[in-house]
C-alpha cells in the first residue's frame, strides 16, 4: 500500500479556507485517496474520497493531481470545531491504516 | 439507519486481569468489522479485522485476541492485561473491504494499573 506524507501540523484563520496537502508518489492505479479526522477524544470521522477526479461534497472538497502522486483536502471556511488531526489515507481494497495525520489548529 | 455501539466507554483494570470489550452494529448484515487501537499520543493502529462470522485476520501479534461469534458481533479480548494495552481502542463497520467509508464508534478507553 502507497505511504503518504503529511505536514505534522498547520493553523488557520477562523473563516478562511484551510488547505491541507498530502503527498503519496507510490500510489497505484486501484488505490483510493481518503481522508478522515479525529477530534480530541472521539473516533475518526469520514470526510471524503476520491480516485483521481475532484470530489466535493457538504463537509470538503478533494483536489487530485493529475498525475495522483498528491492530493489537497479543502475546508472552504473553517470554523473552530474543524480543529483536528487529519489524516490521508491511501489505500485498495485493504482495511484503513491511519498515518500520524496533520493536526489542524483553527484560530479564532 | 446504521448505528455502532462499544461497552464499556471507560474501563480500568489491573495488570493481569482478562478483558472483553464488546461492539455490536445494528441496520447492517454482513458488515467488515475492525479493531484499532491508540495509545497516548500516538496514531491509530490497526488490531484485527474480520469479514465474517468466525473469520479474523490480526495485523500485529500481541497480547489480544478478536473474535466474531455473530454477524454483528466483535470482541476483543485478553486473557491477562499488560501496562503496554492501555489505550482508546476503537470499532469500526463498513460494507466493504474496499474503497468506501469506515464508520468508527465511540471508543472504549482503557487503562491497566
Amino acid at each position: 500500500d502507497a505511504k503518504t506524507t503529511q505536514p505534522p501540523s498547520m493553523d488557520c484563520a477562523e473563516g478562511r479556507a484551510a488547505n491541507l496537502p498530502c503527498n503519496h508518489s507510490t500510489i497505484s492505479g486501484n488505490e483510493y485517496v481518503y481522508w478522515y479526522r479525529q477530534i480530541h477524544s472521539q473516533g475518526p470521522q469520514y470526510i471524503i474520497h476520491g480516485l483521481k477526479n475532484n470530489e466535493t461534497n457538504e463537509m470538503a472538497s478533494l483536489i487530485i493531481t493529475e498525475d495522483r502522486k498528491s492530493s489537497t483536502l479543502i475546508l472552504p471556511h473553517a470554523t473552530l470545531r474543524d480543529t483536528a488531526v487529519y489524516y490521508c489515507i491511501v489505500r485498495g481494497g485493504t482495511p484503513l491504516v491511519f498515518g500520524k495525520g496533520t493536526r489542524l489548529s483553527v484560530i479564532a | 439507519s446504521q448505528t455502532i455501539h462499544q461497552w464499556p466507554a471507560t474501563l480500568v483494570q489491573p495488570v493481569g486481569s482478562p478483558l472483553s470489550l464488546e461492539c455490536t452494529v445494528e441496520g447492517t448484515s454482513n458488515p467488515n468489522l475492525y479493531w484499532y487501537r491508540q495509545a497516548a499520543g500516538r496514531g491509530l493502529q490497526l488490531l484485527f479485522y474480520s469479514v465474517g462470522i468466525g473469520q479474523i485476520s490480526s495485523e500485529v501479534p500481541q497480547n489480544l485476541s478478536a473474535s466474531r461469534p455473530q454477524d454483528r458481533q466483535f470482541i476483543l479480548s485478553s486473557k491477562k492485561l499488560l501496562l503496554s494495552d492501555s489505550g482508546f481502542y476503537l470499532c469500526a463497520w463498513s460494507v466493504l473491504l474496499g474503497p468506501n467509508e469506515q464508520f468508527f464508534g465511540p471508543g472504549t478507553r482503557l487503562t491497566v494499573l
